[in-house]
């Protein structure tokens, strides 16, 4: 067990619709890290928050939002939902946000389905 | 922008048979290689981190070494409950995130 909490496990939607993917970071973990796992594409970095804040941007769509909010917590909202957006969605803590943070704690996932 | 490259993409060992997985990877100011461990339906398990060409680490039987270029992950006399995709991924000196390789997927047989 890692530590970092994820919810729902499994979420099916139809196209169009509007989620919102929940992380509960590890104890003490200030740094949130969102990913994206498909088969084809492997595992892609979306976002990073740091304390509330925003601190880093991969290749996030801009149907895809996220915040994190003063306990911590973070959701990550996917709208207009496409096909092609099911995938596994990971969510991952850290102790601190910048580039000699260790190793990144990762919560179980929420498995998307897009029908 | 930084590459990761894993190989090969999956690997089918008899129990006991010892072999490594190669982490190919170019970056700008590396700050990190990464290992992790993710069984199907879970999320990625960290195994080991790697600072500096040279640099060993081992965790049962699991050892990880890194070069200027890449990484290998030697596993001696694997044991089923190996079986499992094996991730490489590195942070440089610029970014906060990490990028992973495509994983080597290992399947030991009893």
């Amino acid at each position: 067990d890692s530590g970092v909490t994820q919810t729902p496990k499994h979420l099916i939607t139809a196209t169009g619709q509007r989620v919102t993917l929940r992380c509960s970071p590890r104890s003490g973990d200030l740094s949130v890290y969102w990913y994206q796992q498909s088969l084809d594409q492997g595992l892609q970095f979306l976002i990073q928050y740091y304390n509330g804040e925003e601190r880093a941007k991969g290749n996030i769509l801009e149907r895809f939002s996220a915040q994190q909010f003063p306990d911590l917590h973070s959701e990550l909202n996917l709208s207009s939902l496409e096909l092609g957006d099911s995938a596994l969605y990971f969510c991952a803590s850290s102790r601190a946000g910048g580039a000699n943070t260790g190793e990144l704690f990762f919560g179980e996932g929420s498995r998307l389905t897009v029908l | 922008e930084d590459q990761v490259t894993q190989s090969p993409e999956a690997l089918r060992l008899q129990e006991g048979e010892s072999s490594s997985l190669n982490c190919s990877y170019t970056v700008s100011g590396l700050r990190g290689l990464f290992w992790y461990r993710q069984d199907p339906g879970k999320g990625p398990e960290f195994l080991f981190t790697l600072y500096s060409a040279g640099e060993e680490k081992e965790k049962e039987r699991l050892k990880a070494t890194l070069t200027k270029k890449e990484s290998f992950l030697h596993i001696t006399a694997p044991k089923p409950e190996d079986s499992a995709t094996y991730l490489c991924a590195v942070r440089d000196n610029a970014g906060n995130m990490l990028t992973f390789g495509g994983g080597t997927r290992l399947m030991v047989k009893p």
